[in-house]
């Protein structure tokens, strides 16, 4: 069984600039969550993936944007860069468009200067 | 309300003792309450899970007490290590999203 795997592991980039992730999901997962980890505190829901479709969106700005493709792998794209957006990117799979138990990924460490 | 109070914020504990970390909530919704054990530079890992029907789960070296009527929610480790230290968060589950506790920074001294 393949565990959740994401890409790059470190990213720089500048303020303005655009940023792709992404997120390979557990053998025989279909639904995607993205998660941001600001230093020193506890995940925040980005938003998940169920069926190639938005299924749920947390407390994040339109510059914060997804796909999920047919394999269940899944992309997660920011915008016009700030240096608050400094964190950590978590992606946990899941099994169902409910799944409460959810698996992540070692994660994408973005820095923006 | 999706918040998640979660305590201490850092914990030592001696080799052998009994580490305690304490969650509590306010979205009755809530209908899964996992926690996660992270080490530096690594994603979460998944450690135990509990529903709200159960009132306890044990597994291994880990528990966790489950008081619905409270709202709240702890996890104990049994005889912690060293290897034990880690940040730990606690998370509910409501809808298809986690809300996660702020982390608790256990540290355990040989």
């Amino acid at each position: 069984e393949t565990g959740v795997t994401q890409s790059p592991t470190h990213l720089i980039k500048t303020r303005g600039q655009q940023v792709t992730l992404r997120c390979s999901s557990q053998s025989g997962h279909n639904t995607v969550s993205w998660y941001q980890q600001a230093l020193g505190q506890g995940p925040q829901f980005i938003f998940q993936y169920y069926r190639e479709e938005e299924n749920g969106r947390g407390n994040f700005p339109p510059r914060f944007s997804g796909l999920q493709f047919p394999n269940y792998s899944s992309e997660l794209n920011v915008n016009a860069l700030e240096l608050d957006d400094s964190a950590l990117y978590l992606c946990a799979s899941s099994l169902g468009g409910r799944g409460s138990e959810q698996f992540f990924g070692p994660g994408t460490r973005l820095t923006v200067l | 309300q999706q918040q998640v109070k979660q305590s201490p914020q850092s914990l030592i504990v001696q080799k052998g003792g009994i580490s305690i970390i304490n969650c509590a909530y306010e979205n009755t919704a809530f209908d899964y309450f996992p926690w996660y054990q992270q080490f530096p530079g690594k994603g979460p890992a998944l450690l135990i899970a509990i529903r709200p029907d159960v009132s306890e789960k044990k597994e291994g070296r880990f528990t966790i007490s489950f008081n619905k009527s409270a709202k709240q929610f702890s996890l104990h480790i049994m005889d912690s290590q060293p290897g034990d230290s880690a940040t730990y968060f606690c998370a509910a589950h409501a809808g298809n999203m986690l809300t996660f506790g702020g982390g608790t920074r256990l540290m355990v001294k040989p």
